[in-house]
Formats: structure tokens, C-alpha cells, sequence
């Protein structure tokens, strides 16, 4: 069974100051990983991917997470946070071609932007 | 653009009513989903479909059924409601061909039962 878990529930960072959310995957198979961000009132919109190609993503928004296999970690940074990024952020993991088609989710971290 | 569509934002229902979910997709995705997210835990699976009259369950499935008589369309029915169904729910759509599993969500629908 595959399970996601984010380190720190709440993140606090001053406007410009890098952000660096925490994930760390299991997975009994090569996992595909996800970042997806939620803003107030809406759903979920995907942030990057990792599929196995190159470790280190680039996403939308100047995001970007590194799959580091030997700590089965997925961390999402940015070097210099706005006050948009203000939201709640969810790593998630599928189970690569095995054929579950579902994501497991972690249970997400909320980002907050000091001015 | 993918868009999936939640037909109601907002509900407001009474403990032992039969509540219908409903959720479109536009860009003919085979499979769909059902999450439940509430604070500290995150999304969890209730049930989803990868085939017209098909389902399988997630992972809390329990006082839920699904209805999926056609591709673009899956519905969340919960038979009796009770308080602790009060939650946000969101639909998800993916391809069938795409083995990434990346999901489409829709806004979600905010269910309180009183």
C-alpha cells in the first residue's frame, strides 16, 4: 500500500523568504508523485510532476520538488515567497503502472505569507 | 481546458435525507472520483469508476453509493445523511490511457447536515 506524509500542518514565512514543504512517500513500486495547490473556496489545481523522468520538476508559479529516491522524499520549494502563494498545499502518490488509478493524498500543509 | 463541474457549491440537509452529488466531465476522461477532504486529514478516496456502469470502492466508502450511467457523468449518493458525512467533496477525472494518474478537479461541494 502506498501512503503520503507531510511534515508540518502549518508553514509561516515572511514575504520573500524560501519556501520548503516536506513529503515523504511509500510505495511498494516506482511512484509517480504530484504537488497540487488549493486556494480558498476552490478545488485542487495541479502544481508538478514527477514521472520518472528528470528528479528535479519545475511547476507552475516558480515551484519546483526534487524526487530524491534514497530518502523517499518529494519536497516542494520556491526560493522567494508572495503573498499569493498563500494556500494549502497536498503531496500525493500513484502507484505508477500498476492500475490503481487513484492518488493517495497527505493530509496537507497550509502555507502562510507574513507581509 | 478539462473542466469538471460540481453542481452544487453549497448544500444544507437534515440528518436522514438522501443527498445526490453530481459531477461532469467535458474531455471524455474514462476514469472519475469521489474525495472527501476534511482539515488534518487531507483527501481520502470514497469510491471511483474507470468504465461506464462500473465502480470500485476507496477507502471510506462506507454510507456512500456511485451511479455512473453515463461516461462524463458520476454521482455521489449518500442513502440516509448523518452529521459526520458534513464535509467538502471533490470530484476528480483522469484518462484511462494516462498511467501518470494526474487528476482534474472540480471545485468541490460543501455539504453540511444538521
Amino acid at each position: 500500500a502506498q501512503s503520503v506524509t507531510q511534515l508540518g500542518s502549518h508553514v509561516s514565512v515572511s514575504e520573500g523568504a524560501l519556501v520548503l514543504l516536506r513529503c515523504n512517500y511509500s510505495s511498494s513500486v516506482p511512484p509517480y508523485l504530484f504537488w497540487y495547490v488549493q486556494y480558498p473556496n476552490q478545488g485542487l489545481q495541479l502544481l508538478l510532476k514527477y514521472t520518472s523522468a528528470a528528479t528535479l520538476v519545475k511547476g507552475i508559479n516558480g515551484f519546483e520538488a526534487e524526487f530524491k529516491k534514497s530518502e523517499t522524499s518529494f519536497h516542494l520549494t520556491k526560493p522567494s515567497a508572495h503573498m499569493s502563494d498563500a494556500a494549502e498545499y497536498f503531496c500525493a502518490v500513484s502507484e505508477g503502472d500498476t492500475g490503481r488509478r487513484a492518488l493517495t493524498f497527505g493530509s496537507g500543509t497550509r502555507l502562510q505569507v507574513q507581509p | 481546458d478539462v473542466k469538471v463541474t460540481q453542481s452544487s457549491r453549497y448544500l444544507v440537509k437534515r440528518t436522514g435525507e438522501k443527498v445526490f452529488l453530481e459531477c461532469v466531465q467535458d474531455m471524455d476522461h474514462e476514469n472519475m472520483f469521489w474525495y472527501r477532504q476534511d482539515p488534518g486529514l487531507g483527501l481520502r478516496l470514497i469510491y471511483f469508476s474507470y468504465d461506464v456502469k462500473m465502480k470500485e470502492k476507496g477507502d471510506i466508502p462506507e454510507g456512500y453509493s456511485v451511479s455512473r450511467e453515463k461516461k462524463e457523468r458520476f454521482s455521489l449518493i449518500l442513502e440516509s445523511a448523518s452529521t459526520n458525512q458534513t464535509s467538502m467533496y471533490l470530484c476528480a477525472s483522469s484518462l484511462g490511457t494516462s498511467n501518470t494518474g494526474e487528476l482534474f478537479f472540480g471545485e468541490g461541494s460543501r455539504l453540511t447536515v444538521l
